[in-house]
């Protein structure tokens, strides 16, 4: 059975700092992974999306990597902002065509 | 639709009473998807449609709960007799296909309180 899990937990960073977030998963068998940023009482935004063939994926100040083997998966945020603050979600797509989601990381950006 | 869309945003009901929530996914999108988000928790799959079938029903936490999608579009998850412990943010996703190449778009979620 696949499990995710995020670390750390929560995050709390001064404005313009770089940041990493963790991601692991048990089944290296995954086809996609995917990086989504939740705000307090909102839905889902997808930030992310890397195929199992691929290494990396960048948007802007984000970058995420994916070492499917080791099972790992990173978040790279650079100079980091308050409006950053959210708590983000690492998920892997499996064969069963489901999501499986990690229990997130908030992240908290101070000014 | 330009994205996901949930009904009611909110619902409170009472206890033993039932509850439909409703998903209107993204036009074209194939796969729809059902999370459970409780207070503190994680994201717990509940169900997905392929078209108008359910593969997969495993995730459903007692048969109180069942889900329908007609006409490959809109999809509502119906809970029987509310009980306390069902109050949680029930989002909905669709993607394109099952396929590996695609990802989820969420909607805003219903967030059920039973009282």
């Amino acid at each position: 059975k696949q499990e995710v899990t995020q670390i750390p937990a929560a995050l709390s960073v001064p404005e313009g700092e770089n940041l990493v977030l963790n991601c692991s998963f048990t089944d290296s068998a995954i086809y996609n992974l995917q990086w989504f940023r939740q705000d307090p009482g909102k839905g889902l935004t997808s930030l992310l999306l890397i195929q199992s063939s691929q290494r990396e994926q960048t948007s802007g100040r984000l970058n995420a990597s994916l070492d499917k083997s080791s099972g790992r998966s990173t978040l790279y945020i650079a100079a980091s902002q308050p409006g950053d603050s959210a708590t983000y979600l690492c998920a892997v797509k499996g064969s069963q065509g489901n999501l499986i989601f990690g229990k997130g990381t908030k992240l908290s950006v101070k000014p | 639709g330009a994205g996901v869309s949930q009904s009611p945003s909110n619902k409170v009901t009472e206890k033993g009473k039932d509850v439909e929530l409703r998903c209107d996914p993204i036009s074209g999108h194939t796969a729809l998807y059902w999370y459970r988000q409780s207070l503190g928790q994680g994201l717990e799959f509940l169900i997905y449609f392929q078209g108008n079938s359910a593969p997969d029903k495993s995730g459903l936490p007692s048969d109180r709960f069942s889900a329908e999608r007609t006409g490959g579009s809109v999809s509502t998850l119906t809970i029987q007799r509310t009980q306390q412990e069902d109050s949680a943010v029930y989002l909905c996703a669709s993607s394109l296909d099952l396929g590996a190449y695609y990802g989820y778009t969420f909607g805003s979620g219903t967030r059920l309180t039973v009282v």
